[in-house]
């Protein structure tokens, strides 16, 4: 059975600093891995991707995620944390069926 | 662009009284999913559509059904709106590839319903 865990209910950080977001899944296949960002009152975002190729993902606004396999982790991270972060964030697993798993998601603080 | 649309993006009703969402997509996407979302709480599936093939998910009240005239639309009908089905709804689209699901969801903005 799929299972993705955000660790991490509420994570604050000072603008500039480093951002690190949780995330641990669990899969019986390989998986697909998914970030997604929410800002208030607004749909959900594509921030990055990982299925099958390089383990470290680049994506949109100075964010990446590297996979981990050994550790079952997909844990997002950015250099430099920047006002407009501040939002919800979702890790979203699937295997490639019809069915699709969301974590709890993570609130990102960022404090001035 | 291509995109996923999602109309009203605000809906206010009276308890009971029936209210329609709409979704569509201009990416041709075979699967089509609605999400309830409740204020600090993750996107929870009531359904989704593959094709014309209805899919509904096992807690999913009687009180929610949906409609997918053809592929470019789907709507959410809520028969009888409580208190509880205050929320925002999400429409999402994944595609198929040689009878594989495509990796990525994308989602639509959102409607943000609200029953008084």
């Amino acid at each position: 059975a799929q299972s993705v865990t955000q660790l991490d209910s509420h994570v604050s950080v000072s603008e500039g600093t480093p951002v690190l977001l949780r995330c641990n899944y669990s899969s019986s296949y390989s998986p697909s891995l998914f970030w997604y960002v929410q800002h208030p009152n607004k749909g959900l975002q594509l921030l990055l991707k990982y299925t099958s190729a390089a383990t470290l993902v680049k994506g949109i606004n100075g964010f990446e995620a590297e996979f981990k396999k050994s550790e079952t982790s997909f844990h997002l991270t950015k250099p430099s944390a920047h006002m407009s972060d501040a939002a919800e964030y979702f890790c979203v697993v699937n295997n490639r069926d019809d069915k699709i798993i969301f974590g709890k998601g993570t609130r990102l603080h960022i404090l001035p | 662009d291509a995109m996923v649309i999602q109309n009203p993006r605000y809906q206010v009703t009276q308890f009971g009284k029936p209210v329609t969402l709409s979704c569509s997509q201009t990416l041709n996407h075979n699967v089509m999913y609605w999400y309830q979302q409740k204020s600090s709480q993750a996107p929870k599936l009531l359904f989704h559509y593959y094709d014309k093939d209805f899919n509904n998910e096992a807690d999913t009240p009687d009180n929610f059904q949906s409609r997918r005239p053809n592929t470019s639309f789907c709507f959410l009908d809520i028969r009888s709106p409580g208190l509880g089905d205050t929320a925002m709804y999400l429409c999402a689209t994944r595609g198929m590839r040689q009878g594989a699901y495509q990796e990525t969801q994308y989602f639509g903005p959102g409607t943000r319903l609200l029953v008084l």
